[in-house]
């Protein structure tokens, strides 16, 4: 089955710089690629996703980069805020079957 | 919006004891998930169900079972509870189209 790696697993900035979440797969055949940001206490709730015919996506502060040829994909996360502190999953899955998760990363953001 | 729903937050049971774990979604949709988190360990796949009585394992079935009777219900089944069964479990639901995971709010489990 898939394997998906995830780095950093824990991950401490000052408020208003830049994070960077990477996350490697090892299926080829692997097509969506999901980021899920959990909340303390809370469910994991969807913020962006990539599908392996695009290489980047935005959404105001955030974007994801996917590297279909080295297997990687990447969350980046700018101006960061107190808020956006919590723990991020990667995952990948191929036709939106079984899903697969990194292990998690915590970011703390730093007032 | 997509609800889906675990009916207990918290659960203690005892060690040997049989537990059903239950989650409802109330978008229709095909595919129906069951998750473990531990901390540092990610989400984990038990069980994957992409149809009425049609189920197939993940990565870590062992000790468990799932009773899908009704599209919207998915039913996490442990037969005889074990204290490394102690863990957070994860419903989530999605469209067999394509669409992403909606998870429920989770369900503690504790066994001792």
């Amino acid at each position: 089955g898939e394997n998906v790696e995830q780095h950093p697993s824990t991950l401490s900035v000052q408020e208003g710089d830049s994070a960077v979440i990477k996350c490697t797969y090892s299926d080829s055949a692997s097509n969506y690629f999901p980021w899920y940001k959990q909340e303390l206490g809370k469910r994991p709730q969807l913020i962006i996703d990539i599908r392996s015919n695009v290489g980047e996506k935005k959404d105001q502060r955030i974007a994801v980069t996917l590297n279909k040829t080295a297997k990687h994909f990447s969350l980046h996360i700018t101006e960061t805020q107190p808020e956006d502190s919590a723990v991020y999953f990667c995952a990948a899955t191929y036709n939106f079957n079984k899903f697969y998760f990194g292990s998690g990363t915590k970011l703390n953001v730093k007032p | 919006d997509v609800k889906v729903t675990q009916s207990s937050r918290y659960l203690v049971k005892r060690t040997g004891e049989k537990v059903f774990l239950e989650c409802v979604q109330d978008m229709d949709h095909e595919n129906m998930f069951w998750y473990r988190q531990d901390p540092g360990l990610g989400l984990r796949l038990i069980y994957f169900s992409y149809d009425v009585k049609m189920k197939e394992k993940g990565d870590i079935p062992e000790g468990y079972s799932v009773s899908r009777e009704k599209k919207e219900r998915f039913s996490l089944i442990l037969e005889s509870a074990s204290t490394n069964q102690t863990s957070m479990y994860l419903c989530a639901s999605n469209t067999r189209g394509g669409s992403p995971l909606h998870f429920g709010n989770g369900t503690r489990l504790t066994v001792t």
